[in-house]
């Protein structure tokens, strides 16, 4: 499975806009770019993913390079709540195990 | 839908004292997920089950065994505790949907081993 980098940890204010990067310069054509986050003393949970195109749904926006090296986890208004560990995972599709390898991630923190 | 739940929720053990832990999944999701986290760090899975009947290895599976007679319910075994297996256990389930491919997680269980 391909690597991925993200920093140790990030701050943001609460209400602005905070862009989580991922570097991936081994990802193959095939490789699912996998966003989760892991609230204080719970389990992950999903929050988005992508092949190529910029994605977007309820809880954040993707945006991945042109040459998919690199990817940005953008959560477009932060809150208190969206502090949390965020990991950056690759895929590869198709994959008869599923198996998620969960880096160190970045740990956001959010200030009032 | 509860999704995926764990029991116990917190658990302290003496080494040498063997457990289950067990994992509940209401979605019919046919893989199921054993991870562990150590603090500070990432999950790594310990053993995972592509459906009913079937088990795997994954990262870390010594010390542990599994069991998956239900399709709903994932069993993790630690025969005999040791102060390294100490840990935060999370169990998941994924839909074979190939356009979700996600993964749903359980609250975790905290074991200590003295």
């Amino acid at each position: 499975d391909a690597k991925t980098t993200q920093p140790n940890s990030m701050e943001s204010n609460e209400e602005e806009p905070v862009h989580l990067p991922c570097n991936h310069s081994t990802i193959s054509g095939t490789d699912y770019i996998h966003w989760y986050r892991q609230l204080p003393s719970q389990g992950p949970e999903y929050v988005i993913h992508g092949l190529t195109s910029n994605v977007n749904n309820r809880m954040a926006s993707l945006a991945i390079a042109e040459d998919r090296k690199s990817s940005t986890l953008i959560l477009h208004r932060a809150t208190l709540r969206d502090a949390a560990v965020y990991y950056c995972i690759l895929r590869g599709i198709p994959s008869n195990t599923g198996k998620l390898i969960f880096g160190q991630g970045t740990t956001l923190q959010v200030k009032p | 839908n509860a999704g995926v739940t764990q029991t116990p929720k917190f658990r302290v053990l003496k080494t040498g004292q063997s457990m289950t832990l067990l994992c509940a999944q209401d979605m019919n999701h046919e893989y199921m997920y054993w991870y562990r986290q150590d603090p500070g760090m990432g999950l790594r899975l310990i053993h995972y089950s592509v459906g009913e009947g079937t088990t795997a290895k994954g990262e870390v599976p010594d010390g542990y065994n599994v069991s998956r007679l239900k399709k709903q319910n994932f069993l993790l075994g630690l025969e005999s505790a040791a102060p390294s297996q100490t840990s935060v256990y999370f169990c998941a389930s994924r839909s074979t949907i190939l356009s979700t491919d996600t993964q749903y997680f359980g609250p975790g269980t905290r074991l200590t081993v003295l």
